[in-house]
């Protein structure tokens, strides 16, 4: 079946300590999203790719980078996590830009020690 | 500003019991409407997408409506494996692709 695949699903980190999340899809869309959702919260959209073009949302800190090295994968880089880092990251993928419902990842839930 | 306002933020129903949920926007030119249920611990799983006021889609216990301010998610005799946080998403003209969420009404469907 096709998918959003997250890895690994549970993550641990020391407050400070470089982490990065994974995020692979077998559905060939063009654009890769990442949000952050913390306990009863709504998720938050930290930047998104449409195919190589990276668009970062404004309030997103400059600790959290991406790559996407082709269609398939992308990657969320924390650079120095820190305690209110701590939250669920969700990976989601859609067709095109334009109206297309948006297909979610499981997600990785980070805890910063 | 474009705004997501659910309500209520939680639901109790008995096994059977019909209800529905409520999901008000504000959004300039509103592109897409969206329902998802996510269940604890996992990402959100696409239920509907609605485009304009008058539209409805159905599926099993689920029914979803559009007018110009709001959204329903009717559930019809719910079972407790219905049970979840029932989130909607509204993508406006203005703000391109962005979805902007609703923090969602969490669903306890009581046997």
């Amino acid at each position: 079946d096709a998918m959003v695949i997250q890895n690994p699903r549970y993550q641990v980190t020391q407050f400070g300590k470089p982490v990065t999340l994974s995020c692979s899809q077998t559905l060939n869309h063009n654009v890769m999203y990442w949000y952050q959702q913390k306990s009863s919260q709504a998720p938050k959209l930290l930047f998104h790719y449409y195919d190589k073009d990276f668009n970062n949302e404004a309030d997103t800190p400059d600790n959290f980078q991406s790559r996407r090295p082709n269609t398939s994968f992308c990657f969320l880089d924390i650079r120095s996590p820190g305690l209110g880092d701590a939250a669920m990251y969700l990976c989601a993928t859609s067709r095109e830009e334009e109206v297309h419902e948006q297909y979610f990842g499981p997600g990785t839930r980070l805890t910063v020690t | 500003e474009d705004q997501v306002t659910q309500s209520p933020e939680a639901l109790r129903l008995q096994e059977g019991e019909s209800s529905s949920l409520n999901c008000s926007y504000t959004v300039s030119g509103l592109r897409g409407l969206f329902w998802y249920r996510q269940d604890p611990g996992k990402g959100p799983e696409f239920l509907f997408t609605l485009y304009s006021a008058g539209e409805e889609k159905e599926k099993e216990r689920l029914k979803a409506t559009l007018t110009k301010k709001e959204s329903f998610l009717h559930i019809t005799a719910p079972k407790p494996e219905d049970s979840a946080t029932y989130l909607c998403a509204v993508q406006g003209s203005i703000t391109g692709n962005q979805f902007y969420f609703g923090t969602g009404t969490s669903l306890t469907v009581i046997p």
